[in-house]
C-alpha cells in the first residue's frame, strides 16, 4: 500500500501569513496514463471532508485562489497565500492512483 | 448531492446495511467511494464500486466482512456491513469518483457505533 506522510501535523499561522503542508507518498504516484492522481481535503470542524485540489495543483470548483498545490512523483506541497479565519481546519493529501486509496494523517491548521 | 443513511449502534458481530442517496448527477456514469472516519482519528477508504457495479475493490481492514453495491435504478449506493468489529465505529461517507479520479462530492455522513 502507498503510505502517505504529511509534515507538520500541526501548523500555528498568523491571520494573512501563508502556510505550507507537505505530503510525501511511500512510491511514485504517477499513473499509467501519465496523470498522477494526488488530491488535497480540508475538513472543518464538524464538517465533511471538502475536495480542494486534485492532479496535484488543479483547484475545484469553488476553491479561493489563495489555495494552490504542486509537486512532483513522491513530493507534494498545499499552499495557502494568506490564511483566513475560515481556513482553520485538518487537511489531508490523498492518492487515488492506486487501491486502496490512502490518505495522510492529516494536518491540523490554527490560528496563533 | 450525495446523503448517507442507516448508521447507529449495533452489538459486535452483528451487521448494518448504509445507504447513500444521491441527487443532482447522473449517478450511473460515476464511480462511488465509501470513507469512514473512527471518534478523532484521520479518513480512512473503505470500499470502490465502478459506475456499473463491475468492479470493486475494498480495504484489507473489511475485505470479507463489507460489500459495496449500486442499485443505478434507485441512484442508491449501499454498505452491507457483517461481522462488526468495535474498531468499525466510524462516521461513514460516501463519496462521488468524479473525472481524474477526484472525490468531488461527499455527503454529511452517518455515524456507526458498534458496542454491547
Amino acid at each position: 500500500d502507498v503510505v502517505m506522510t504529511q509534515t507538520p501535523l500541526s501548523s500555528p499561522v498568523t491571520l494573512g501569513q501563508p502556510a505550507s503542508i507537505s505530503c510525501r507518498s511511500s512510491q511514485s504516484l504517477v499513473y499509467s496514463d501519465g496523470n498522477t492522481y494526488l488530491s488535497w481535503l480540508q475538513q472543518r470542524p464538524g464538517q465533511p471532508p471538502r475536495l480542494l485540489i486534485y492532479k496535484i495543483s488543479n483547484r475545484f470548483s469553488g476553491v479561493p485562489d489563495r489555495f494552490s498545490g504542486s509537486g512532483t512523483g513522491t513530493d507534494f506541497t498545499l499552499k495557502i497565500s494568506r490564511v483566513e479565519a475560515e481556513d482553520v481546519g485538518v487537511y489531508y493529501c490523498m492518492q487515488t492512483t492506486q487501491f486502496p486509496n490512502t490518505f495522510g494523517q492529516g494536518t491540523r491548521l490554527e490560528i496563533k | 448531492q450525495v446523503v448517507e443513511s442507516g448508521g447507529g449502534v449495533v452489538q459486535p458481530g452483528r451487521s448494518l446495511r448504509l445507504s447513500c442517496a444521491a441527487s443532482g448527477f447522473t449517478f450511473r456514469s460515476h464511480g462511488m467511494h465509501w470513507v469512514r472516519q473512527a471518534p478523532g482519528k484521520g479518513l480512512e477508504w473503505v470500499a470502490v464500486i465502478w459506475y456499473d457495479g463491475s468492479n470493486k475493490y475494498y480495504a484489507d481492514s473489511v475485505k470479507g466482512r463489507f460489500t459495496i453495491s449500486r442499485d443505478n435504478a434507485k441512484n442508491t449506493l449501499y454498505l452491507q456491513m457483517d461481522s462488526l468489529r468495535a474498531e468499525d465505529t466510524a462516521v461513514y461517507y460516501c463519496a462521488r469518483w468524479g473525472e481524474g479520479a477526484k472525490m468531488d462530492v461527499w455527503g454529511q455522513g452517518t455515524a456507526v457505533t458498534v458496542s454491547s
